[in-house]
């Protein structure tokens, strides 16, 4: 049973264009959202967080928005960089036991 | 954030043999992470651990297969007992307190079973 999904294994877009990736869940117990970036061979680093009461959080090229009745959050990123090509995880936090769960990924490639 | 040291980076071992990651983190964290990552696949939590109790295993793992240790709230360690190739992954820990700051991860090890 995945609790959280990311639908899309990978995504393309052009260097200066908008990147909009996309993760629904399923556990509506889950108290914050957070969004991992991974570049091969280094650990995920953390780059932007929601929690559940909010619907957007924004942090410089970084736009997080939550859609709490679709069950359903997406992470923008504006204007997308040839830097931001990595793989983007999506995880939520359940409220007892502060551990994450991860959605599968999304690869994300930005093109010069 | 705290920042966390993991080591090895990587391995090739044999299978039937043991190994020992380390985690050293440079403040006290209360609660420490293991997760795996599969080849292509997302990362799977493996066990929770606290210092001073015993760690808290998931489904589908075990502390005979993943025994961990965690003497002090700066460190811990994960083994994995009598490797198999299934268990080849690259292996991650995590700390934090907090959902707003997310959560710090190592740079993981990537394990190779032969």
């Amino acid at each position: 049973d995945q609790q959280v999904k990311q639908n899309s294994p990978s995504l393309s877009v052009q260097e200066g264009r908008i990147s909009i990736l996309n993760c629904d869940y399923t556990n509506s117990m889950f108290d914050y959202f957070l969004w991992y970036k991974k570049y091969p061979a280094e650990g995920p680093t953390f780059l932007i967080s929601i929690s559940s009461i909010k619907d957007k959080n924004e942090d410089g090229r970084f736009t997080v928005f939550l859609n709490k009745s679709a069950k359903h959050l997406s992470l923008h990123i504006v204007p997308s960089q040839p830097g931001d090509s990595a793989v983007y995880f999506c995880a939520a936090r359940g409220n007892a036991g502060n551990m994450l769960t991860f959605g599968g990924g999304t690869r994300l490639m930005v093109k010069p | 954030s705290a920042v966390i040291s993991q080591k090895p980076s990587r391995d090739i071992c044999q299978r039937g043999t043991s190994l020992t990651i380390q985690c050293q983190v440079d403040s006290q964290v209360t609660m420490m992470f293991w997760y795996r990552q599969q080849p292509g696949q997302s990362l799977t939590l493996i066990a929770t651990a606290n210092q001073g109790s015993e760690a808290t295993y998931e489904s589908g793992f075990v502390i005979d297969k993943f025994p961990i240790s965690r003497p002090n709230l700066t460190f811990s360690t994960l083994t994995v007992s009598n490797m198999s190739p299934e268990d080849s992954s690259i292996y991650l820990c995590s700390s934090g307190t907090g959902g707003a700051y997310g959560y710090t991860f190592g740079s993981g090890t990537r394990l190779t079973v032969v």
